[in-house]
């Protein structure tokens, strides 16, 4: 059973658009987010992170939402450039620390010139 | 280095075969992970090092799979009796602090694509 889920496996845009990554979670403890962005043969690397207690976190042209009612949280970035053609992966951990995170299975974003 | 290293980056083994992975973190950095990313998934966690301790190996998918940190630093991920199914891009992370997020950053490798025949 998926706890994360990221249910568009891809997503193309315009160059200059904005770009919408959406990512739904069914734990109820899950109390931090982050969103990681992996190009081809590399590791994922750190993009932005929201807590429970907020329902927005912004840095420079990417602005995460969180809707915990909804249990849904989006990405966005704005505006979409073509370096941003990338596997963007949600990921969500419970009270930190060691128990790892729980990631979804990626969407794929294609940034059209 | 000054990043995640991870060895080797490609491994191809017969079904029955034994692998090791290994895995250099950032100099200092106290955690470590392992995760496991099978074809079109995210993802999944395997295990968790706080320096040479193994405080979590739930995700570990069977007893073949073995990992170790014994000087808290360097760790390798073994793998006994290989199966096709454990085909994978395995994955190190590391992080400054004790736990990953939010304390700490969690820094990845480039990951060892495993393919098994």
């Amino acid at each position: 059973d998926q706890q994360v889920k990221q249910n568009s496996p891809s997503l193309s845009v315009q160059e200059g658009r904005i770009s919408i990554l959406n990512c739904d979670y069914t734990n109820s403890m899950f109390d931090y987010f982050l969103w990681y962005k992996k190009y081809p043969a590399e590791g994922p690397t750190f993009l932005i992170s929201i807590s429970s207690i907020k329902d927005k976190n912004e840095d420079g042209r990417f602005t995460v939402f969180l809707n915990k009612s909804a249990k849904h949280l989006s990405l966005h970035i704005v505006p979409s450039q073509p370096g941003d053609s990338a596997v963007y992966f949600c990921a969500a951990t419970a009270g930190g620390g060691a128990d790892g995170l729980t990631f979804g299975k990626g969407t794929h974003l294609i940034i059209q010139p | 280095g000054a990043g995640v290293s991870q060895s080797p980056r490609y491994k191809v083994a017969k079904r029955g075969q034994d692998v090791a992975l290994r895995c250099d973190p950032i100099s200092g950095h106290v955690s470590l992970f392992w995760y496991q990313q099978a074809l079109g998934q995210g993802p999944e966690f395997l295990t968790y090092f706080q320096n040479e301790a193994q405080l979590d190996k739930s995700g570990l998918p069977s007893d073949r799979f073995f990992a170790e940190r014994p000087e808290g630093s360097v760790s390798t991920l073994k793998i006994q009796r290989t199966q096709q199914e454990d085909s994978a891009v395995y994955l190190c992370a590391s992080s400054l602090i004790a736990g990953g997020p939010p304390g700490g950053e969690l820094f990845f490798g480039e990951g060892s694509r495993l393919t098994v025949l």
